[in-house]
């Protein structure tokens, strides 16, 4: 059963471009979360999502950040036009519909904004 | 609001010294409590967990136990290796699908 993917591992933006981080949940999971690490930072939650659906979006910021979980497909997080103070490793975690009170991280998508 | 304080970092040990990571936590009602560990360049893994007071988690040779009356839940391991450097998060959340809650985190290193 492969883990949490997320791509890609690094990617690099100029201020002003668009950032897309794909994950991929734990087979089965329907239930996705997105972190972000700022440096010498722990983690902090953005939103929350399932299938199809934003259920907390509470920690995301309400300008050019988004975040979508397709019937099919990875759950994406969008950043527009983004500038240097979003540098950070963005993880996912996923859980199933059926809570074991555990979610399972991905290995992080590390943005650095030039 | 909910939060979790760790001790700062970074914390250098010799191979086999005693660790302890005090971790306290505010929080309403009955949350899980959980320590999280970070290899240098990876994601985040479960190190172990408890979800009531007076449980005690473990998981590879490290233990911690949830203390309801000083709202506690430090980690401990008797005899460090220097494999087990790394970044350790405590964390909490109230029940199953809701967002984990996270302390700064503290650095270990375990020098030979």
């Amino acid at each position: 059963n492969a883990g949490v993917m997320q791509n890609p591992r690094h990617l690099v933006r100029r201020r002003g471009q668009e950032a897309r981080l794909r994950c991929s949940p734990m087979k089965g999971h329907s239930h996705v979360y997105w972190y972000r690490q700022l440096p010498e930072e722990g983690l902090k939650f953005m939103v929350y999502l399932q299938k199809e659906n934003i259920i907390d979006e509470s920690g995301m910021p309400k300008e050019r950040f988004s975040a979508e979980f397709p019937k099919e497909g990875p759950s994406i997080l969008r950043i527009q036009q983004v500038v240097r103070g979003d540098s950070a490793a963005y993880f996912c975690a996923s859980e199933g519909a059926v809570s074991t009170d555990t979610q399972y991280f991905g290995p992080g998508t590390r943005l650095t904004v030039l | 609001g909910n939060s979790v304080t760790q001790m700062e970092g970074p914390v250098t040990l010799s191979e086999e010294a005693f660790l302890t990571i005090n971790c306290t936590y505010t929080a309403t009602g009955y949350p899980s409590l959980f320590w999280y560990v970070q290899y240098p360049g990876e994601g985040l893994q479960l190190l172990l967990k408890a979800t009531k007071a007076d449980d005690k988690g473990s998981n590879k040779g490290f233990e911690a136990t949830y203390r309801k009356e000083t709202t506690s839940f430090h980690l401990e391991k008797g005899s460090v290796q220097v494999s087990d450097s790394a970044v350790y998060f405590c964390a909490l959340r109230h029940s199953g699908n809701t967002p984990l809650v996270f302390g700064k985190g503290t650095r270990l290193s375990v020098i030979a």
